[in-house]
């Protein structure tokens, strides 16, 4: 089975700052990869996915990047965090007929 | 457009009293359902799914889940709640040319009372 490590846990960053997250994800190769925001404890907006090395796509016009450096690597990124950036990031992997998710990571922005 | 739909922010039940978790959807194409449930400040943990084949699907930790294409609905039930069951519970779809992208339902809160 698949394991999918998100880091840091919590993260608390000024305005402006930049931003790196991390997912990586054991037990399976080629995933297709996903980060997830969840704003107010709710509810969950597609942000990016990936089908591969490389390959981006942005469900949403923001403040955030993706990228995938390699196969089980997806990295979420900021040059300059808002206040609006804050939530609960959740990276996921797997395909059409299933997907998990790693632990998030809470991010804060003062 | 896919959506989700979760009409209910919130469902109270007795512990060992039979609960619902009510979820509808709308997609182009044979639909993916999908149910998470989020324990505070935790990821999403699956528990169960419907692809094809039998409309009631079993899952982790006794939930069910009955697709009814009629009604579009795919409501999670569990016979005998327990105190632990409280949570966040997420419906999702996806279809198959969506890329495995999941829409989610905007959560439904679950409370067992003992």
């Amino acid at each position: 089975s698949q394991t999918i490590h998100q880091w840091p846990a919590t993260l608390v960053q000024p305005v402006g700052s930049p931003l790196s997250l991390e997912c990586t994800v054991e037990g399976t190769s080629n995933p297709n990869l996903y980060w997830y925001r969840q704003a107010a404890g709710r509810g969950l907006q597609l942000l990016f996915y990936s089908v591969g090395i490389g390959q981006i796509s942005s469900e949403v016009p923001q403040n955030l990047s993706a990228s995938r450096p390699q196969d089980r690597q997806f990295i979420l990124s900021s040059k300059k965090l808002l206040l609006s950036d804050s939530g609960f990031y959740l990276c996921g992997a797997g395909g059409v007929y299933e997907q998990y998710f790693g632990p998030g990571t809470r991010l804060t922005v003062t | 457009a896919q959506s989700v739909a979760q009409p209910e922010d919130q469902v109270n039940v007795a512990e060992g009293n039979p609960l619902t978790v009510k979820c509808t959807y709308s997609v182009s194409g044979n639909p993916y359902l999908f149910w998470y449930v989020q324990y505070p400040n935790r990821g999403l943990q699956f528990l169960l799914k419907y692809i094809t084949g039998d409309n009631l699907v079993k899952g982790s930790y006794g939930f069910e889940a009955e697709f009814n294409k009629s009604q579009t609905s795919f409501h999670l039930k569990k016979p005998s709640a327990l105190v632990s069951d409280s949570a966040l519970y997420f419906c999702a779809v996806s279809a198959y040319n969506q890329g495995g992208k999941l829409i989610f339902g905007q959560g439904t809160e679950l409370s067992v009372k003992p």
